[in-house]
């Protein structure tokens, strides 16, 4: 596609609840970023892709934060039993192999009730 | 570990004039980029303008311009003939490239309003 996609815009969940999120990147970019950014916040990085592996998982702030990538490119990341601290926009960034430049979704902004 | 602090939480400045957002940061890394991007209400963040550390010379692209100093490990983003559309908040983040992946750090950012 032209830019990266991210779906659903936004998200309500009650707390407990397992959701999934979808970044579809730009076409031809192996590399793939997950970050949060919580209100007020700067962005935190979560998650790095490079095809389907993920060498660099050490953002992923806990075990019931996971995410997978599939045929090199669409990536979901999944917050299972969610709690309220999940609240927050989730943003997909997408580069070239060695890429410096990093291209963002325009993110899922997650409520937990 | 990198860090990147901006210490303006929000700035305003009027229509046409100059405004300057102050970023630095702190490393060992003697190979990196600096980034500005924006993000307006829609969310997205977009490229404002990116600078090599081993360039000397300050990046510029169209009204915005940047002031790198890289001994003080300080990166200033100037905006010149600030318009409306210029509202939004602005990040300053850092990147050391690596071959297991070049995440990005950013400091916290800066509310910009432009005002008519």
């Amino acid at each position: 596609g032209a830019g990266v996609s991210q779906s659903p815009s936004n998200k309500v969940t009650e707390k407990g609840k397992d959701v999934e999120l979808r970044c579809d990147p730009i076409s031809g970019h192996t590399a793939l970023y997950w970050y949060r950014q919580s209100l007020g916040q700067g962005l935190e990085f979560l998650i790095y892709f490079q095809g389907n592996s993920a060498p660099d998982k050490s953002g992923l702030p806990s075990d019931r934060f996971s995410a997978e990538r599939t045929g090199g490119s669409v990536s979901t990341l999944t917050i299972q039993r969610t709690q309220q601290e999940d609240s927050a926009v989730y943003l997909c960034a997408s580069s070239l192999p060695v890429g410096v430049v990093a291209f963002f979704g325009q993110g899922t902004r997650l409520t937990v009730v | 570990a990198q860090t990147v602090t901006q210490s303006q939480p929000e700035m305003s400045v009027q229509e046409a004039e100059t405004v300057t957002l102050s970023c630095t940061y702190d490393t060992s890394e003697n190979n990196y980029y600096l980034f500005w991007y924006k993000q307006p209400p829609s969310r997205q963040m977009i490229l404002v303008i990116r600078q090599e550390a081993y360039k000397q010379q300050n990046a510029t692209e169209n009204r915005f311009s940047v002031n790198f100093q890289k001994a003080a490990k300080s990166f200033s983003l100037k905006i010149s003939d600030s318009q409306l559309g210029d509202t939004a908040m602005y990040f300053c983040a850092f990147m050391k490239p690596e071959t297991s992946g070049s995440r990005l750090t950013f400091g916290e950012g800066t509310q910009l309003t432009v005002n008519p």
